[in-house]
């Protein structure tokens, strides 16, 4: 039984470039999140989808962060003109039903933006 | 939402049991107790949840008392690898709701 897989596992990436981190989701879970967070911190919110749906996305930052789950299995979480704050562990977690406390998460995407 | 208080970090030794205790004054009669444990380079890990007296699994015991305002998460005969950051989240998931709020977490060190 394969867990929630996240790649790259790290990312560097210069001022301005565009970057795509990716979730796999474990096979059949409904919902997926997306969190970010930076050293010494909790997990924040990013955004939800259930499905293919895009249910919230309160906690993307700017609209330079966008993601997307098409087929409602593989998500993408895209980010536009990285700037230096946004270095961070990127999470993605995975539940088998919506509105469901119990999260199953990867092991993140450290990126580093120079 | 319900803000959640835990101490920043604890230390204990090896074959103890670690007790450790977030506050939750503004808990919501919907609301749960959930418990998370994070590892250095892995995500949060869902450890234990709860709502009301006492729950128990293959891993810890959480203790909530009756008026629900606070919540005690019990590691017993912790080793070297219970070393992690623990988080205790409030809160019930609804369709307004989507997701609950990770606070700063209790630092665990466990020494030989």
């Amino acid at each position: 039984g394969a867990g929630v897989s996240q790649s790259p596992r790290y990312k560097v990436a210069k001022r301005g470039q565009d970057v795509a981190l990716r979730c796999d989701p474990i096979s059949g879970h409904v919902s997926l999140f997306w969190y970010q967070q930076a050293l010494g911190q909790g997990p924040e919110f990013l955004t939800y989808f259930q499905n293919e749906a895009q249910l919230d996305k309160s906690g993307l930052p700017s609209d330079r962060f966008f993601a997307e789950r098409p087929e409602g299995s593989v998500s993408t979480l895209k980010i536009q003109r990285t700037q230096q704050e946004d270095s961070a562990v990127y999470l993605c977690a995975s539940s088998p039903r919506a509105l469901n406390e119990k999260l199953f998460f990867g092991s993140g995407t450290q990126l580093s933006v120079l | 939402l319900a803000k959640t208080t835990q101490p920043i970090s604890m230390d204990s030794y090896e074959g103890q049991e670690v007790n450790i205790t977030c506050s939750h004054n503004n808990i919501a009669t919907n609301d749960y107790i959930t418990w998370y444990q994070q590892f250095p380079s892995q995500g949060p890990r869902f450890i234990i949840q709860g709502y009301k007296t006492k729950v128990t699994n293959e891993v810890a015991s959480l203790f909530i008392p009756a008026d629900r305002k606070s919540s005690t998460l019990s590691l017993p005969r912790v080793s070297l690898s219970d070393t992690a950051v623990y988080y205790c989240l409030v809160g019930a998931l609804d369709t307004g709701r989507r997701a609950l709020t990770f606070g700063s977490g209790t630092r665990l060190q466990v020494q030989p």
